[in-house]
């Protein structure tokens, strides 16, 4: 069985800096690794993925993940943040074998001030 | 871009009513899943459907719940005898195929039993 963990479950930062969300996860099987982002009122959209291959993966909006395999990490980093970046984040993972069951941290909630 | 729908968004209804939550998968996509958030607390992976059966319950899943694909669009939760504790954000998800295939999820449909 997965679990994963966010150790942060609120993070305030003004617009503009940069922002580290944590996301540690345990597992005996290899893992596929997730964020997902849910902004007020809305459902959960896939930010960024790790499947295979390099271990630091992009978002179209500026958001990178980098999975550390030693450390059973996949944190999430954007250098500059905006005042649209307010939402909730998820990390989650999945086993790499049959159908896909989402394990899913507790979720951070990242609020940008002005 | 195509996108899962669920309807209703939200729902209100009396301690031991019934309770069916509609979702419509992509078109193409094979694997079907819900997940519910009770409020404050992760999402948690309810059920996963493939090939018109159940491929894995969470133990959530009791008796009181049921899946089905009646027509082969649509995809339903049913909950027989609503209890205070189902009050969550229903979340319906479908994939094109298991292992690296990633999930899409719908809005939500929030739950609220009084």
């Amino acid at each position: 069985a997965q679990s994963v963990t966010q150790l942060d479950s609120q993070v305030p930062v003004f617009e503009e800096a940069p922002v580290e969300l944590r996301c540690n996860y345990s597992s005996s099987v290899s893992v596929y690794l997730f964020w997902y982002v849910q902004y007020p009122n809305q459902g959960l959209q896939l930010l960024l993925k790790y499947l295979s291959g390099s271990t630091l993966v992009e978002s179209i909006n500026g958001f990178e993940a980098e999975f550390n395999k030693s450390q059973t990490s996949f944190h999430l980093r954007k250098p500059s943040v905006h005042i649209s970046d307010t939402a909730e984040y998820f990390c989650a993972v999945s086993d790499q074998g049959g159908a896909q069951k989402l394990v899913f941290g507790q979720g951070t909630r990242l609020t940008i001030n002005p | 871009e195509p996108e899962v729908t669920q309807t209703p968004s939200h729902q209100v209804t009396q301690m031991g009513q019934e309770v069916i939550l509609r979702c419509v998968p992509i078109s193409n996509h094979l694997y079907f899943y819900w997940y519910r958030q009770i409020l404050g607390q992760k999402v948690e992976f309810l059920v996963s459907f493939y090939n018109n059966e159940i491929s894995e319950k969470s133990e959530i899943f009791d008796d009181q719940f049921s899946v089905e694909r009646p027509d082969g669009s649509n995809f339903t939760l049913k909950i027989r005898s609503t209890k205070l504790e189902d009050s969550a954000m229903y979340f319906c998800a479908s994939s094109a195929g298991a292992g690296a295939n990633v999930l899409t999820f719908g809005a939500g449909s929030r739950l609220t039993v009084l």
